[in-house]
């Protein structure tokens, strides 16, 4: 059974860092892109950030790039995503996800959420 | 960017009615569109891929039709489970990844 669970997340001070870890098990992790979306409170989903399965290939949205950091530990099937210089609008859940070999995102991580706050 | 335009924002269907959500791209994706029912609380679960394929355990009244520009999803006659916010969502163009934004299905 493939699973996807995030940890990491909580309250940040704005201008702050935080580094979010998602475990990967029920696949080989290291044969798979992946990905971040987010999703602040009522609203609807945003894609982040993508890591090409061999973390050479990285791409972000315009709205994170220069701040955030995608990477990867295909040793520990650990994905991870580090968040600094956050902001108010940085406050959501945000969602590890795999996508297939067909590009389209098929398994979904619970969620761990990340509020900027002082 | 390719940005998808979904309508309704808000659709209120009685359980045993059709359902008809739409999803419009601004430009052409081909047949690489997916949907995804979120409910509070819980993450998205994948729908429909390719534009009109159900994913594993995806019942058979969830139908999805299109191809370029113009996309449907179908729920053939609502059960109680199915009042959620649906999203669709484009992999046409390598890395471009982008949502809808989203129509609630709701009593």
């Amino acid at each position: 059974e493939v699973q996807l669970v995030e940890s990491g997340g909580g309250v940040v001070q704005p201008g702050g860092s935080v580094r979010l870890s998602c475990a990967a098990s029920g696949f080989k992790f290291a044969d798979f892109t992946m990905h971040w979306v987010r999703q602040s409170p009522g609203k609807g989903l945003e894609w982040i950030a993508l890591i090409t399965w061999d973390g050479k290939g990285t791409f972000y949205a315009d709205s994170v790039k220069g701040r955030f950091t995608i990477s990867r530990d295909n040793s520990q099937n650990t994905l991870f995503l580090r968040l600094t210089r956050v902001n108010s609008e940085d406050t959501a859940v945000y969602y590890c996800v795999k996508e297939t070999t067909y590009w389209f995102f098929d398994y979904w991580g619970q969620g761990t959420l990340v509020t900027v706050s002082s | 960017e390719i940005v998808l335009t979904q309508s309704p924002v808000t659709l209120s269907v009685s359980p045993g009615e059709r359902a008809t959500l739409s999803c419009r791209a601004s430009q052409g994706v081909d047949t690489s569109l997916a949907w995804f029912q979120q409910k509070p609380g819980q993450a998205p679960r994948l729908l429909i891929y390719g534009a009109t394929t159900r994913a594993t355990g995806i019942p058979a009244r969830f139908t999805g039709t299109g191809s370029g520009t113009e996309f449907t999803l179908t729920i053939s006659s609502l059960q109680s489970d199915d009042f959620a916010v649906y999203y669709c969502q484009q992999y046409s163009k390598w890395p471009s990844r982008t949502f809808g934004q989203g129509t609630k299905v709701e009593i």
